[in-house]
């Protein structure tokens, strides 16, 4: 079975900093990958998704995330946080015939400082 | 809101108890998913339905555990028996197709005494 390693558990960044979050998971098939966000009281929602192409992938609100296959990581970027980017962060894949049948990580919680 | 809804959003219940949580999904969404979420973790998955048919449960799924979608549309997920370990915030999630987003409810937060 595939699984999902988030190694940060708590990321404190104070505003304008930049953020990487680090993700890797074990499975040698095809997978896809993805990155949930779940801010304060809310649910969680996508920021991006790697199904297959570039490995770069551009989210919403100024995320990337870079698919490196060798190193079966697929992390997270964001050149300059913002206080309102304080949340919880969720990485998942799910095989590729397997749709939205995620696997999770057990997430980063982010908190930027004004 | 045209998003996934959840009810009830909270339940305390007491051990041995039954409860049961519904999740209306976004309207036309074939799959609908549910997860279960424990404190500091993420997301479980637990069973999967397209259309009203249950494609996939997980070995988290115990016999206690019951999970129906009789109309295709929305989709009830029972647990007899409660345990202590049940409690946990249950997520409902439904897409459009495979390769798609999947879009989460708000959750149903079981708390059993």
């Amino acid at each position: 079975a595939q699984s999902v390693s988030q190694h940060n558990h708590h990321v404190i960044l104070s505003e304008a900093a930049s953020l990487e979050l680090g993700c890797n998971y074990s499975y040698g098939g095809t997978v896809n990958l993805f990155w949930y966000v779940q801010y304060p009281g809310q649910h969680l929602q996508l920021l991006l998704k790697y199904f297959s192409g570039d490995p770069l992938v551009k989210g919403i609100k100024g995320f990337e995330a870079e698919f490196i296959k060798s190193k079966f990581s697929f992390n997270l970027r964001k050149p300059s946080v913002q206080w309102s980017d304080t949340a919880e962060y969720f990485c998942a894949v799910s095989l590729n015939n397997a749709g939205n049948m995620l696997t999770f990580g057990g997430g980063t919680r982010l908190m930027v400082k004004p | 809101d045209t998003g996934v809804s959840q009810d009830p959003r909270h339940k305390i219940t007491k051990r041995g108890q039954n409860v049961t949580f519904r999740c209306d999904p976004i309207s036309e969404h074939n799959r609908l998913y549910w997860y279960r979420q424990t404190l500091g973790q993420g997301p479980e998955f637990l069973t999967y339905f397209q259309n009203e048919a249950q494609l996939e449960k997980s070995r988290l799924l115990s016999d206690r555990f019951s999970a129906e979608r009789p109309k295709g549309s929305f989709s009830t997920l029972e647990i007899q028996r409660t345990e202590q370990g049940d409690s946990a915030m249950y997520l409902c999630a439904s897409s459009f197709g495979t390769a798609v987003e999947a879009f989460f409810g708000q959750g149903t937060r079981l708390t059993v005494v």
